[in-house]
């Protein structure tokens, strides 16, 4: 069974400091990996995804994650944090073979200092 | 484009009584899904459909019913409301398999008293 496991629930950080999210997954096969956002009260939104090639992917508002296949890992990092960036972040697992079902992970929760 | 709304924003139930989400897409996506989240759980899949007519469970369908006539709408039917279906309820479409986004509705908050 495909799994997904953040294991930082919250994560507070300096407003320009650097960060990292940290996704761990579990799947049997070539895994499709996401980011999502979620601002409060709000849907969520893609950030970036990872499917095949470049194991280094760029997304929106500044945002990359590294796929690597050893440590079954695809962190999320940012190097300069905006007070905007203040959002709870999902990571989900999807494959080929699944209908386009997406495993989300619990959530992180970043907050930001000024 | 509006992309996939979702109605309503809010609702409180009594426990026992039914009600219908309404979740529509204008993106003439094949799929669609919808997931409830609860705090620190992350999102959990309830009912999926890949096209009109074609429905099939989640990870968490107990207590829920969905119906796909149309290509553009998706709704979700809870018969008989408890405590425990209370959550926030996201509804999401993408253009086919494979690694296409997913595309979030705003959500419906439901509290079931």
């Amino acid at each position: 069974a495909q799994s997904v496991t953040q294991p930082d629930i919250h994560i507070t950080v300096s407003e320009g400091a650097s960060l990292e999210l940290r996704c761990n997954y579990s799947y049997g096969a070539t895994p499709y990996l996401f980011w999502y956002v979620q601002s409060p009260g709000q849907g969520l939104q893609l950030l970036l995804k990872y499917f095949s090639g470049d194991t280094l992917v760029q997304g929106i508002k500044g945002f990359e994650a590294e796929f690597k296949r050893s440590q079954s890992s695809f962190n999320l990092r940012k190097p300069s944090v905006h007070w905007s960036d203040a959002a709870e972040y999902f990571c989900a697992v999807g494959g080929g073979t699944s209908y386009g079902k997406l495993t989300f992970g619990q959530g992180t929760i970043l907050t930001v200092h000024p | 484009n509006a992309g996939v709304t979702q109605t309503p924003k809010f609702r409180i139930l009594k426990i026992g009584q039914s009600m219908t989400l309404q979740c529509t897409q204008d993106m003439n996506h094949n799929y669609m899904y919808w997931y409830r989240q609860d705090p620190g759980m992350g999102l959990k899949l309830i009912y999926y459909s890949v096209g009109a007519g074609i429905t099939d469970k989640g990870e968490v369908p107990n207590g829920y019913n969905v119906s796909r006539s149309t290509t553009e709408d998706f709704p979700l039917r809870l018969e008989l409301a408890a405590p425990s279906q209370t959550s926030v309820y996201f509804c999401a479409s993408k253009l086919a398999g494979g690694p296409d986004t997913q595309y979030f509705g705003p959500g419906t908050r439901l509290t079931v008293l």
